[in-house]
């Protein structure tokens, strides 16, 4: 099956620094990747999708200059958490749907972020 | 424009009695449902879908679930509950029309099992 790897899986960093998230796809290209945010105790919140090769496009209220999303690949998305603050600390997950739609939406194992 | 709604926040089982998550859903086009769990600070495993096929899916480790569309439900059940299910359990739904071909999670429901 579909297996779709992100890393790190937690991170602790200072205030003002920048954090980068990896997710990859590890047995079949994935044309189309979301990155979901979870706060504690509620369901994932839709911050971007990314489709290779092109700009994300992101959701209502989420500041594309804060959160960057790049997709250069068909098996590498990275999310940059920009001169973080603790507010941004969250638990972040991502989600890789192959082109054909053959293995649906296949979600990473997730990264907690702690801002200090 | 599409919606879930878990009805529960949270269900408190006793081990080696029935499961029962409940999931509606309401969806403009014939929807792809999904049952995804969550332990504490891991990423989400499906545990069954459906997608037009059988009404009665059977996923992994026991579960199933039963589409009904006149219900727009999308019930979650186990005949037995084990310690390791207690999780956090997420109903999704894809819409099926290609420009909104996104996930739409409901709130969640928090399993708990009692010895």
């Amino acid at each position: 099956g579909a297996v779709v790897s992100q890393h790190p899986s937690w991170v602790i960093c200072k205030s003002g620094t920048s954090v980068k998230i990896e997710c990859r796809s590890l047995d079949f290209q994935a044309t189309t990747m979301f990155w979901y945010r979870q706060f504690p105790k509620q369901s994932l919140m839709l911050m971007a999708t990314s489709n290779e090769g092109s700009k994300a496009t992101y959701e209502q209220g989420v500041e594309k200059d804060k959160f960057l999303i790049n997709h250069a690949s068909l098996t590498l998305s990275t999310l940059t958490v920009t001169s973080a603050h603790p507010e941004d600390s969250s638990f972040y997950i991502c989600s890789a749907r192959d082109g054909g739609g053959i293995y649906g939406y296949t979600f990473g194992s997730g990264t907690r972020l702690t801002v200090v | 424009a599409q919606s879930v709604t878990q009805l529960d926040s949270h269900v408190s089982v006793s081990e080696g009695t029935p499961v029962l998550l409940r999931c509606n859903y309401s969806s403009s086009y014939s929807p792809s449902l999904f049952w995804y769990v969550q332990h504490p600070n891991k990423g989400l495993q499906l545990l069954l879908k459906y997608t037009s096929a059988a009404t009665l899916v059977k996923g992994i480790n026991g579960f199933e679930a039963e589409f009904k569309k006149s219900e727009t439900s999308f019930h979650l059940t186990k005949p037995s509950a084990h310690m390791s299910d207690a999780a956090e359990y997420f109903c999704v739904v894809i819409g099926g029309n290609n420009a909104g071909n996104m996930l739409t999670f409901g709130g969640g429901t928090r399993l708990m099992v009692k010895p």
